[in-house]
């Protein structure tokens, strides 16, 4: 079970907007590291998608966005299109400065 | 353009040993701390070990302390991961992936090696 919690899986139709959730602890997000988000299509590795809470490497289309508050933070991906199924994958620190990952949240688009 | 190429993945009994290595172009690989992460069959990332730029710093997942040791040769620009005494839980793909500079984040990442472990 994964220190930092994503839902299982999201879905929505072409077009729609979609939210994932990462939940935390004072020992990690709360904490004040920053928040980080992968994609990863079917069969291949994970991408960088967002960097330090809510920044976009270059390449990445800005309908993906993210926030964080506290001890969560969450990724929008608006306008869905269908190559955007994918899993996604939040990442942080703890205090003993290891790395964690979120479970992973299923991306459907209907 | 930045590449990381994983090799050294293989089937191996538990118990075994095996040397997981990342060849590292296109940027100054002494400038990057990096990081192995791995994903069991169907599951999601787990990090499995980080080395600073001088492999002063060096950490490692509960899991896999005091069986795994990482180690990294700027003048090769290569990353290694030296699993001991692997059980079948051990069964991943293995990630090498370079850390953005005073980021955090793992800013590009290998193709994957594939560890099975099993009888």
């Amino acid at each position: 079970q994964s220190v930092l919690t994503q839902p299982p899986s999201v879905s929505g139709a072409p077009g729609q907007r979609v939210t994932i959730s990462c939940t935390g602890s004072s020992s990690n997000i709360g904490a004040g590291y920053d928040v980080h988000w992968y994609q990863q299509l079917p069969g291949t590795a994970p991408k960088l998608l967002i960097y330090g809470n809510s920044n976009r490497p270059s390449g990445v289309p800005d309908r993906f966005s993210a926030s964080k508050s506290g001890t969560s933070a969450s990724l929008a991906i608006t306008g869905l299109q269908t190559e955007d199924e994918a899993d996604y994958y939040c990442q942080s620190y703890d205090n003993s400065l290891r790395a964690l990952f979120g479970g992973g949240t299923t991306l459907t688009v209907l | 353009e930045v590449q990381l190429v994983e090799s050294g993945g293989s089937l191996v009994q538990p118990g075994g040993s095996l040397r997981l290595s990342c060849a590292a172009s296109g940027f100054t690989f002494s400038r990057n701390s990096m990081n192995w992460v791995r994903q069991a069959p169907g599951r999601g990332l787990e990090w499995v070990s980080y080395i600073s730029t001088g492999s002063n710093a060096i950490y490692y997942a509960d899991s896999v302390k005091g069986r795994f040791t990482i180690s990294r040769d700027n003048a090769k620009n290569s990353l290694s991961l030296q699993m001991n005494n692997l059980r079948a839980e051990d069964t991943a793909v293995y990630y090498c992936a370079r850390e953005a500079s005073g980021r955090g984040d793992f800013d590009y990442w290998g193709q994957g090696t594939l560890v099975t472990v099993s009888s």
